[in-house]
């Protein structure tokens, strides 16, 4: 396994586009949560799941966002009609109740 | 609410100096600590933790100890090495969150030989 994988690595949009991002987190793990980075900040909770199930959202997700995890394994985090303000990185993480292993992230860019 | 603070940075060292980065936390109950490092172009990864009070956690050369009365969580390296240079992370989990990090502002540290 070679750990928590995110796709893609850059992203630029035009305000107003939907954009999907994916995550495979490490396979044995039945928790997996995503993070947004502002530049100069730390990561910001958006929200987890336990297996297939969306078990907390932040407030910082509004309803343009949502995500998924059918099948208990990868997730996809969606943004409808993107704003400027959505330009961050996206960090993917995922457990086994123990140690958060993240993935590189996707920096998401809205022109 | 709970909540991480760090020392803003940048930090400059030069090879060989001591290095300490300040972490306050505000939180109900107990919260587990944790410091996370991201060097350049990487994913964040897990430096050190320590889950109670008077608990020191250590790795790589970095120690940091849970310091309950003062609400503390300092990361301190003895002799740093330009290979530290990255952007170090404070974070807390606490109990019946499911393990969701709140993390601090982050300090990024340089080092210079």
């Amino acid at each position: 396994d070679t750990g928590v994988s995110q796709d893609p690595r850059h992203k630029i949009t035009k305000r107003g586009q939907n954009v999907t991002f994916r995550c495979d987190p490490i396979s044995e793990h039945n928790r997996l949560y995503w993070y947004r980075q502002t530049l100069g900040q730390g990561p910001e909770f958006l929200t987890y799941f336990q297996n297939e199930a969306q078990l907390e959202k932040s407030r910082l997700l509004s309803d343009r966002f949502s995500a998924e995890r059918p099948k208990g394994s990868f997730s996809t985090l969606e943004i409808q009609r993107t704003e400027q303000g959505d330009s961050a990185m996206y960090l993917c993480a995922s457990s086994d109740r123990g140690e958060a292993f993240f993935g590189q992230g996707t920096r998401l860019t809205v022109v | 609410g709970n909540s991480v603070t760090q020392m803003e940075g940048p930090v400059t060292l030069s090879e060989e100096a001591f290095l300490t980065i300040n972490c306050t936390y505000t939180a109900t109950g107990y919260p587990s600590l944790f410091w996370y490092v991201q060097y350049p172009g990487e994913g964040l990864q897990l430096l050190l933790k320590a889950t109670k009070a008077d608990d020191k956690g250590s790795n790589k050369g970095f120690e940091a100890t849970y310091r309950k009365e003062t609400t503390s969580f300092h990361l301190e390296k003895g002799s740093v090495q330009v290979s530290d240079s990255a952007v170090y992370f404070c974070a807390l989990t606490w109990t019946g969150t499911a393990s969701k990090l709140t993390f601090g502002t982050g300090t990024r540290l340089q080092v210079t030989l």
